[in-house]
């Protein structure tokens, strides 16, 4: 079935790049998205990648494709206190109808 | 409006009840999609709408859980004979259309908290 993985918990020093990584299980997914949720507030799409690229930069993130491991990451460069958040890993469902399937989300703490 | 909107924000009810959640997506967005988020989880698909149909309700847990969307905009979420295992945040999001999940935008959510 479709699944989608990550750890828990990343905890990073003000100014630190921070790491997230994801696995999924679904092949046909077109696209894989990073969404983050602050306290409070709802979900915000950071950013995406379309299924046939490795990977794709957008100022601080870089998020790295590898189709043959359906490995998923999102890197923060020079990572602030305000990027301390949960970051969800999602990949659309097989029917392609725009129905996401997440992860458990990672949460990243900042420390100063 | 602007964003997605959700009503209301919280809701409290006694186990047993019955309860409605209504989301406005944006205007003009003809997808529109409900989750549900338990603590600690991501969120989890309930069901999706193309206009006014369901086009996918495979996330709905059993047959306590209905969505209509009968003018193909407001969606009403509706829970009947609510159990404490019901309670978690009823997330709304809406997009231009099918295949078109990049441009999904989420609204704050419904927290529900069956007592």
């Amino acid at each position: 079935g479709e699944d989608v993985e990550q750890s828990l918990f990343l905890s990073v020093r003000e100014g630190d790049s921070s790491v997230i990584n994801c696995t999924y299980t679904d092949s046909s997914s077109t696209y894989l998205y990073w969404y983050k949720q602050e306290p409070g507030a709802g979900l915000q799409l950071l950013t995406y990648i379309f299924s046939n690229m490795d990977m794709k930069q957008d100022q601080r993130l870089t998020v790295l494709l590898n189709k043959k491991d359906k490995h998923l990451s999102l890197r923060i460069a020079d990572t602030q206190t305000g990027d301390s958040a949960i970051y969800f890993c999602a990949q659309g469902g097989s029917s392609n109808t725009g129905k996401l399937i997440f992860g458990q989300g990672t949460t990243l703490q900042v420390k100063p | 409006g602007a964003g997605v909107s959700q009503t209301p924000s919280n809701k409290v009810t006694e186990k047993g009840k019955y309860v409605e959640l209504r989301c406005d997506p944006i205007s003009g967005h003809t997808a529109l999609y409900w989750y549900r988020q338990s603590l600690g989880q991501g969120p989890e698909f309930l069901i999706y709408f193309q206009g006014t149909g369901a086009a996918d309700d495979s996330g709905l847990p059993n047959d306590r859980f209905f969505a209509v969307r009968p003018e193909g905009s407001v969606s009403t979420l509706k829970i009947q004979r609510t159990e404490r295992g019901d309670s978690a945040v009823y997330l709304c999001a809406s997009s231009p259309g099918q295949g078109r999940s990049t441009e999904a935008f989420f609204g704050q959510g419904t927290r529900l908290t069956v007592v």
